[in-house]
């Protein structure tokens, strides 16, 4: 599977935005960019993903490069509640029988300060 | 709600003493999953199931049992529990393997001395 590179850590103020860079210049044509976060003492819960486009939803924004070399999670105004770990990865849905499997790397603490 | 449960939460053992660890969700999903989380290691993928009766490996799976009896149960069985499957245990499902989105249980922390 191909790699993601993420900072170990950011930092952000509570009611400002927030961009977590990803790194995936391995990425394939066919996979699929997921952002999952891990809020203290609770599970994975699934963010946003894309393909090629920018993508919006309720939670984020998802930025994708050109090149799709890299991505940014974009989280327009910081809460506390944002404060989690952030994983980037990449999936191909139709890859064999490692299509369900998620894997996550150390992905990006962030601290949000009020 | 829509949810993926865990029992128990939370649970210290023995060496060798048999246990499980129950899953269930309530979203008529096809695929479950169990994770274990390690410090350092990341989450990684213990056994999958893509339906009833459908069970498979993931990337770690020695030690450990599953079975899919019923589309909302997953239990994850550990026959003779080790220390060096202390861990916190992660419970996932979705409505296919190929789903974007995958639901994760509370997780359960487990101690065995």
């Amino acid at each position: 599977d191909a790699k993601t590179t993420q900072p170990n850590s950011m930092e952000s103020n509570e009611e400002e935005p927030v961009h977590l860079p990803c790194n995936h210049s391995t990425i394939s044509g066919t996979d699929y960019i997921h952002w999952y976060r891990q809020l203290p003492s609770q599970g994975p819960e699934y963010v946003i993903h894309g393909l090629t486009s920018n993508v919006n939803n309720r939670m984020a924004s998802l930025a994708i490069a050109e090149d799709r070399k890299s991505s940014t999670l974009i989280l327009h105004r910081a809460t506390l509640r944002d404060a989690a770990v952030y994983y980037c990865i990449l999936r191909d849905p139709d890859r064999g029988s490692t299509l369900g499997r998620l894997y996550f790397g150390r992905g990006t603490q962030l601290t949000v300060w009020p | 709600e829509a949810q993926v449960t865990q029992n128990p939460r939370y649970l210290i053992t023995v060496t060798g003493k048999k246990l499980t660890v129950t899953c269930s969700q309530n979203m008529n999903h096809e695929y479950m999953s169990w994770y274990r989380q390690d410090p350092g290691l990341g989450l990684r993928q213990i056994y999958y199931s893509m339906n009833v009766e459908v069970t498979d490996k993931g990337d770690v799976p020695e030690g450990y049992k599953v079975s899919r009896k019923e589309k909302r149960n997953f239990p994850l069985i550990l026959e003779s529990p080790s220390p060096n499957q202390t861990s916190l245990y992660f419970c996932a499902s979705s409505f296919s393997r190929g789903s974007y989105e995958q639901y994760f249980g509370p997780g359960t922390r487990l101690t065995v001395t």
